[in-house]
């Protein structure tokens, strides 16, 4: 079935870039996303791409996605305290069939 | 508009019980699914509800079920509670097939079984 994995932790300085990485197996991927949560909250939708794209910005947010390694990361830019929580990867290969989440990247950002 | 609502969000139940948790989509949003999240098992698809029909189903046991109202409000169940079922009940809402079907999620129901 598919799998998606990511690093568990990631540690970064107050105001440099951050970068969390996710590779998914199933190549019939069709839509990706990043979710953000934070302690004792739900799943917050960051960002998503289409698997006909290779890149999108959204302010402070860059996904990159290569789609011959299977390979996606989403880069923060000027990192700050508040990013600090979960993010999680997800994919779908259609719109009729469920998430499959990675199992998070836990991101810590030091003052 | 208002996000995903999600009722209630905590509950304590002992094991044999059982419980219903209640979730309210996006307005116009006519797609829900439910997902348990564990720190072991991480973030599990449980089932997906569109237009009262059960679209998509988990690889869980019977003990869970679900269903959707004519509102597109939906519910699950659990009967009889076992220990392994205290998670985090994440519902989410996404428009429907024939859209990128973006989900969008509520904040869950914190689930304990003592």
């Amino acid at each position: 079935g598919e799998d998606v994995e990511q690093s568990l932790f990631l540690s970064v300085r107050e105001g440099d870039s951050s970068v969390i990485n996710c590779t998914y197996t199933d190549s019939s991927s069709t839509y990706l996303y990043w979710y953000k949560q934070e302690p004792g909250a739900g799943l917050q939708l960051l960002t998503y791409i289409f698997s006909n794209m290779d890149m999108k910005q959204d302010q402070r947010l860059t996904v990159l996605l290569n789609k011959k390694d299977k390979h996606l990361s989403l880069r923060i830019a000027d990192t700050q305290t508040g990013d600090s929580a979960i993010y999680f990867c997800a994919e779908r290969n259609s719109g009729n069939t469920p998430l499959v989440f990675g199992k998070g990247t836990r991101l810590s950002v030091i003052a | 508009k208002a996000g995903v609502t999600q009722t209630p969000r905590y509950l304590i139940k002992t094991r044999g019980q059982q419980v219903t948790l209640s979730c309210s989509p996006i307005s116009g949003h006519r797609s829900v699914s439910w997902y348990q999240q564990t720190p072991g098992q991480g973030l599990q698809f449980l089932f997906e509800y569109f237009s009262e029909t059960q679209r998509n189903k988990g690889n869980f046991p019977g003990r869970f079920s679900g269903r959707q109202f004519s509102n597109s409000r939906s519910e699950m169940n659990v009967s009889t509670l076992e220990l392994g079922d205290s998670a985090l009940y994440l519902c989410a809402s996404s428009p429907g097939p024939g859209y990128t079907d973006t989900q969008y999620f509520g904040p869950g129901t914190r689930l304990t079984v003592l």
